[in-house]
């Protein structure tokens, strides 16, 4: 099957500081990616849509200034959270989906972020 | 929008035990999608099935778009099926996802 890797798989960060999460397909290009954000014991919420060579979709209510999504290459995709604080703290995953697979999505491992 | 609901929300079983997870959904879908998500939060990718049977070793699912739902079947479970699962359609090529059922394995 696809592979998406994501990196770091946890990271702790003091408050006000900035933090990059990547998402990288291995063995597939994937034109588009998805980033999701889960709360402790809920369902997945999916952030944004990011596109490879254009501005990523956000969710309402998701803010675009505090989490900058760029999608490079067809390959990667990054997730900076900006100025972090408290209850940014969650558990970020990423996805893609293959060219012509109609929508099957797979998934990174995940990042764990704590903002002290 | 789609409406995605599974049940149980808690299942807890002997090792051994069989179970059935459900997943209804309010509309017509493209795609179906069920995840397990381990302990340690990874999502594993288990069934694509817009419709009909899929098997996978212990691991079937199948999928009556017709009637809007889908069952995970899982049988002879073992502890390291613990975990949630969670059933997710397609819509736009954006997964809506089921709330999830908490499944516990006790050796």
């Amino acid at each position: 099957g696809a592979v998406v890797s994501q990196h770091p798989s946890r990271v702790i960060c003091k408050s006000g500081t900035s933090v990059k999460i990547e998402c990288r397909s291995l063995d597939f290009q994937a034109t588009t990616m998805f980033w999701y954000r889960q709360f402790p014991k809920q369902s997945l919420m999916l952030m944004a849509t990011s596109n490879e060579g254009s501005k990523a979709t956000y969710e309402q209510g998701v803010e675009k200034d505090k989490f900058l999504i760029n999608h490079a290459s067809l390959t990667l995709s990054t997730l900076t959270v900006t100025s972090a604080h408290p209850e940014d703290s969650s558990f970020y995953i990423c996805s893609a989906g293959r060219p012509y697979t109609a929508g099957e999505l797979f998934f990174g491992e995940g990042s764990r972020l704590t903002v002290l | 929008g789609i409406q995605v609901e599974q049940s149980p929300p808690d299942l807890i079983l002997q090792e051994g035990a069989n179970s059935t997870l459900r997943c209804n959904f309010s509309d017509s879908v493209n795609n179906l999608q069920w995840f397990h998500q381990n302990p340690w939060g990874q999502l594993i990718n288990l069934f694509y099935i817009p419709s009909g049977t899929k098997q996978n070793g212990r691991l079937s699912a199948t999928t009556v778009a017709t009637e809007r739902y889908s069952l995970l079947y899982i049988s002879s479970s073992q502890t390291t099926d613990s975990g949630v699962y969670f059933c997710a359609v397609d819509s736009n090529y954006q997964l809506i996802w089921g709330a999830g059922t908490k499944l516990i394995i006790k050796p």
